[in-house]
């Protein structure tokens, strides 16, 4: 059964400190990872990857794709109380039209 | 340009009574999921229309749970009769293309949610 795994399941760190969230994934014709930040109601889209090894970036944060190991992170650096929301990890199949999501990952950040 | 919408943002009812979910997706988008978050687990996937027509409704959890899209616009979910494991966030997602398409930019489009709670 196609499955993802986020960690950690919650993080509480200090303004200005570099987060790296985890997500592996198992999925069967693998297509894409995709990266969503829900912070009150409704997940936004952050980044979708689909090749090895090219990282993507927007601002502060960034994110990478490990199609070898089966993994993608999410990196946030210099992070402010703004970045408090659950991240959510997805990954998609050529199979079919779905995202297969992990729990997420709960970060807060103080300031 | 307005968002994915959803209604209620809240809905309470008891065990076995009936309640019913709507969306309204991003006007243009032919491809609408439903999803379901259920308190301390991953957000599940319960069934994708491509304008009015179900193209996968894998996740659809039983027969209680029936859901349309009539004219291709709105989308409803009814849940019939309700069940204390029913309970959790419905959320709705957009997209203009299909997300296993060439070329989309996986841009799906949630709605904020409609959290169920069966007593």
């Amino acid at each position: 059964e196609d499955k993802v795994v986020q960690s950690p399941l919650s993080l509480v760190v200090h303004e200005g400190d570099t987060v790296t969230l985890n997500c592996s994934y198992e999925v069967t014709n693998f297509r894409s990872l995709l990266w969503y930040k829900q912070e009150k109601k409704a997940p936004t889209f952050l980044f979708m990857l689909t090749s090895s090894g090219i990282e993507k970036k927007s601002g502060r944060l960034s994110s990478i794709l490990d199609k070898k190991e089966l993994f993608s992170i999410l990196n946030i650096t210099a992070t402010q109380t703004g970045d408090s929301a659950v991240y959510l990890c997805g990954a998609e199949s050529y199979n079919t039209d779905k995202l297969i999501f992990g729990t997420g990952t709960r970060l807060q950040v103080f300031p | 340009e307005a968002g994915v919408t959803q209604f209620p943002s809240h809905s309470v009812i008891e065990k076995g009574q009936t309640v019913t979910l709507r969306c309204d997706p991003i006007s243009g988008h032919d491809n609408l999921y439903w999803y379901r978050r259920v308190m301390g687990k991953e957000i599940k996937f319960l069934l994708h229309f491509v304008k009015e027509s179900k193209q996968d409704e894998s996740g659809m959890p039983n027969n209680r749970f029936l859901a349309e899209r009539t004219g291709g616009t709105y989308s409803t979910l009814k849940v019939q009769p309700a069940e204390l494991e029913d309970s959790g966030v419905y959320f709705c997602a957009s997209s203009q293309g299909p997300l296993a398409g060439g070329g989309n930019t996986g841009e799906l489009f949630f709605g904020e949610g409609s959290r169920l709670t069966v007593l």
